[in-house]
């Protein structure tokens, strides 16, 4: 089953201490993305990779990093976590160009204490 | 940064009634795709409507595009109260590096 998988779906953390949210697609598609989704702001675009080896900031980039070392996997680093990066979080893939049809995991909800 | 904003905000219907929901953007676009998210999950894509084409259907679902008004509605016919869900915009502007979508229309289908 072509598929997009987060884990972990659900995450409590405290400030300062570092974390990954893993994310693997099955369709071995080049595009993959970060998103977080907040009340009233929408999907905000935090990385985006074109390809292995290549990846560039979006519109949220602060206080995030990524790595893009096989196509399958684009795992989220959150260095030093702070309150503010409590959201939910969207990993998404599709094929070639990020303006093509997204195909997206099913969240991982982060609250930072 | 978003381009596409849906109107309304939130719709509630009965279960059996139409459900309208209407896109705007702002600057030209190659295509338009309307997404669905239940509450928690990931967007699921729906449909996409190129700049040249005006009407497209699938299943009970048409969209219409009007790129002199840069706008774009879904209509879901039938609903039902599996429908509930909240619908996004998303507009493809000619940028590999993104979908801009719009902050979405939660949509309630009371049984």
């Amino acid at each position: 089953e072509a598929q997009v998988t987060q884990n972990p779906r659900y995450l409590i953390t405290v400030t300062g201490k570092k974390l990954t949210v893993t994310c693997s697609q099955n369709m071995n598609h080049e595009y993959m993305s970060w998103y977080r989704q907040d009340p009233g702001l929408g999907l905000r675009q935090i990385y985006y990779s074109m390809n292995v080896e290549v990846t560039d900031k979006g519109d949220v980039p602060e206080g995030y990093k990524v790595s893009r070392k096989e196509k399958r996997n684009f795992p989220l680093i959150l260095e030093s976590p702070s309150p503010n990066q409590t959201s939910l979080y969207f990993c998404a893939s599709s094929y070639q160009r990020g303006n093509n049809e997204q195909f997206f995991g099913p969240g991982t909800r982060l609250t930072v204490l | 940064s978003q381009q596409g904003e849906e109107d309304p905000q939130a719709l509630s219907i009965q279960e059996g009634e139409n459900a309208t929901m209407n896109c705007s953007y702002k600057t030209s676009i190659n295509n338009l795709q309307w997404y669905r998210q239940n509450s928690g999950r990931g967007l699921v894509h729906l449909i996409l409507i190129r700049s040249n084409e005006r009407e497209k259907h699938s299943g009970r679902l048409r969209v219409t595009l009007d790129t002199s008004k840069k706008s774009s509605s879904l209509l879901i016919t039938a609903s039902r109260a599996a429908d509930t869900a909240s619908y996004f915009c998303a507009t493809d502007a000619g940028s590999a590096r993104q979908l801009t979508f719009g902050s979405g229309t939660q949509l309630t289908v009371l049984p």
